[in-house]
């Protein structure tokens, strides 16, 4: 089967600019997860989607960052206006709805440069 | 609340040589625990995994011990190979929910 694909896989905007970044999770995958991992540092959460609904966003690190899953199929994550800080990678992960028996999959990756 | 640290790389090894990456966690309850595998241009892995005390995970030729007392779970190898070299990241997990990662340790290994 298809595993996690992100893309894309590396980003270079400007301080200012807009970026989204898209997941597409393995079919029939209830759960989708963000995380990033910022300057070299801990891989931190960002957000979990149940299907299309956001079943925690505490790791949000701010109003500039907007999670969307339409149809409980893939997510993008937009960050707009971009800053310096939010350069780091940014990872995907889905699961099925029984966590615990199938694990998760984490996707490649989209390594976001901000300039 | 969750935390995770590991020792900071990276780690350069000869090859077959032993390999300890230290890693240690503060939990509210009662966690599993990971570790995470990331190889040049590829995602997150799992190498392997333990769900409760004195639980020892293996792949590979990789080890872990879920050491409640210590709350430790350090990752161990015997013989390492250049094909090891990656970024191997510790993380925890509560209810199966989120998961909480270390920093990352990258293992460098010479032929």
């Amino acid at each position: 089967e298809a595993g996690v694909t992100q893309f894309p896989s590396h980003s270079v905007i400007e301080k200012g600019q807009t970026v989204t970044l898209r997941c597409d999770p393995i079919s029939g995958h209830d759960n989708l997860y963000w995380y990033r991992r910022v300057m070299g540092k801990e891989i931190k959460f960002l957000l979990h989607f149940v299907k299309e609904s956001k079943q925690d966003e505490s790791g949000m690190p701010n109003n500039r960052f907007l999670a969307e899953r339409t149809g409980g199929t893939y997510s993008t994550l937009k960050v707009q206006p971009a800053e310096l800080e939010d350069s780091g990678v940014y990872f995907c992960a889905s699961s099925p709805r029984d966590r615990v028996l199938y694990g998760y999959t984490f996707g490649s990756g989209t390594r976001l440069t901000v300039v | 609340g969750n935390s995770v640290t590991q020792m900071e790389g990276p780690v350069t090894l000869s090859e077959e040589a032993f390999l300890t990456i230290n890693c240690t966690y503060t939990a509210t309850g009662y966690p599993s625990l990971f570790w995470y595998v990331q190889y040049p241009g590829e995602g997150l892995q799992l190498l392997l995994k333990a769900t409760k005390a004195d639980d020892k995970g293996s792949n590979k030729g990789f080890e872990a011990t879920y050491r409640k007392e210590t709350t430790s779970f350090h990752l161990e190898k015997g013989s390492v190979q250049v094909s090891d070299s990656a970024v191997y990241f510790c993380a925890l997990n509560e209810n199966f929910n989120k998961f909480y990662f270390g920093s990352g340790t990258k293992l460098n290994v010479k032929p």
